[in-house]
């Protein structure tokens, strides 16, 4: 299986529930993101979790990261029909000379979160 | 924050023609990226574009097919050589101000290839 992948691949809502979404990695990281993409676009960062986070919380969202099962889990609560989009994770790996990032993000294969009016 | 443009936007191209798509960054930036996202599919690394020097590609792709420039700090060209039906995906633009930061997307360019 790949870097970053994701838990469900679709999920529908109706407004005002809370979405869960979840991936699992298996490279040693410095940090975790979330990403979304409105259909087709360009993408938008939402949050970055480092490696030595456990939470993380911005707005609506919260992140949670636990490094010794490899998984994150992002939390979007009092959902909208705005927030329908694709959700991504992605993961910067550990490498290079002192164990710093070379630069490059894997991206899971992503949540396709519908929520309804 | 960085802000990225990409062109074109979208474009329909025929078998084995070339393409080439630019992406425009407001600042600086130390780096660079290009993915491509297939019809359905999550993003995967092309290239780093390194300024002043040749293109980092990533397992699969290779500099025949995706030719890359960068002639400074805030400019890159990505050409999709050659082209086929299976070329057809979202190509993205990206930049990061440092490591371990976020990164920055432009709004990416649809190709169609017929």
């Amino acid at each position: 299986s790949q870097q970053g992948e994701e838990d469900p691949q679709a999920l529908s809502i109706q407004e005002g529930e809370n979405a869960t979404m979840n991936c699992s990695y298996k490279t040693s990281i410095n940090n975790l993101q979330w990403y979304r993409q409105n259909s087709g676009r360009g993408l938008v960062h939402l949050i970055l979790i480092r490696s030595n986070e456990r939470e993380k919380h911005s707005g609506r969202l919260r992140v949670t990261l636990d490094t010794s099962k490899k998984s994150s889990s992002l939390l979007i609560t009092a959902s909208r029909a705005a927030d329908t989009a694709s959700y991504f994770c992605a993961t910067d790996a550990v490498g290079g000379a002192g164990g710093t990032s070379y630069g490059k993000l894997t991206f899971g294969q992503g949540t396709i979160l519908t929520v309804h009016p | 924050s960085a802000v990225i443009s990409q062109k074109p936007s979208r474009d329909i191209c025929q078998r084995g023609t070339s393409l080439t798509i630019q992406c425009q960054v407001d600042s600086q930036v130390t780096m660079m990226f290009w993915y491509r996202q297939q019809p359905g599919q999550s993003l995967t690394l092309i290239a780093t574009a390194n300024q002043g020097s040749e293109a980092t590609y990533e397992s699969g792709f290779v500099i025949d097919k995706f030719p890359i420039s960068r002639p400074n700090l805030t400019f890159s060209t990505l050409t999709v050589s050659n082209m086929s039906p299976e070329d057809s995906s979202i190509y993205l633009c990206s930049t990061r101000d440092r490591a371990a930061g976020e990164l920055f997307f432009g709004e990416g360019s649809r190709l169609t290839v017929l």
